[in-house]
């Protein structure tokens, strides 16, 4: 138990769905990530927010939509995804956005889109 | 961002100690080195980080180079439940912009 909670933890949806996925922390961290690892690959960073402030967004497609309502949740609104969008969904947090802090993950969000 | 380098894979037997090596030889001097391992399809689980000085705490230990381009992760007596990819990162530590990215990692199997 890391104090960081994704839900659902598995997801099957149709490419004209829309879902969302849910992450919340108990550790009164003020930054929350997403990450995507698709199968075999490493995690990749696709948004950061610092203090519900989005900070960073990795050139992500905008049928992933995030938001931040407040420092302990964090959402991926999801619309016509892909089959290539399945993957494994983590979202993880840290005291704040700097080198000194580490980042807890949470057990992730296993979408299929078919 | 300061890049690392990891041998794809590693074996140890169980009870011994598992060294995991990690190169980082463009560190910047505001750059933390962090370990992470992600056992299957769970989320990544932090181990330790540090700047300059050896690190220990109860999972492992950390040993960073003088020079501060490579470090070693040591598992003192690892078991089965180790077996996982274990990522050496490199972090900014000052302004906003400390970036978590990971790489490819080091596949350690321990085998009994």
């Amino acid at each position: 138990e890391t104090g960081v909670t994704q839900t659902p933890r598995h997801l099957v949806m149709g490419m004209t769905n829309k879902k969302s996925l849910k992450c919340e922390q108990h550790l009164g961290h003020n930054a929350m990530y997403w990450y995507k690892q698709s199968a075999k690959k490493p995690l990749e960073l696709m948004f950061v927010y610092n203090f519900k402030e989005q900070t960073e967004n990795n050139s992500v497609p905008s049928r992933f939509s995030p938001e931040c309502p407040n420092s302990s949740h964090l959402f991926l609104h999801l619309h016509t995804l892909q089959p290539e969008d399945s993957a494994l969904y983590l979202c993880a947090s840290s005291q704040d956005y700097t080198g000194n802090t580490e980042a807890f993950f949470g057990q992730g969000t296993r979408l299929t889109v078919v | 961002d300061a890049k690392t380098t990891q041998p794809p894979s590693m074996d140890c037997a169980e009870g011994r100690a598992a060294n995991l090596p990690c190169n980082h030889s463009t560190i910047s001097g505001n750059e933390y080195v962090y370990w992470y391992r992600q056992i299957h399809s769970q989320g990544p689980q932090y181990i330790i980080h540090g700047l300059k000085n050896n690190e220990t705490n109860e999972m492992a230990s950390l040993i960073i180079t003088e020079d501060r381009k490579s470090s070693t992760l040591i598992l003192p007596h690892a078991t089965l439940r180790d077996t996982a990819v274990y990522y050496c990162i490199v972090r900014v530590a000052s302004g906003n912009t400390g970036k978590l990215i990971f790489g490819q990692g080091t596949t350690l199997q321990v085998k009994p």
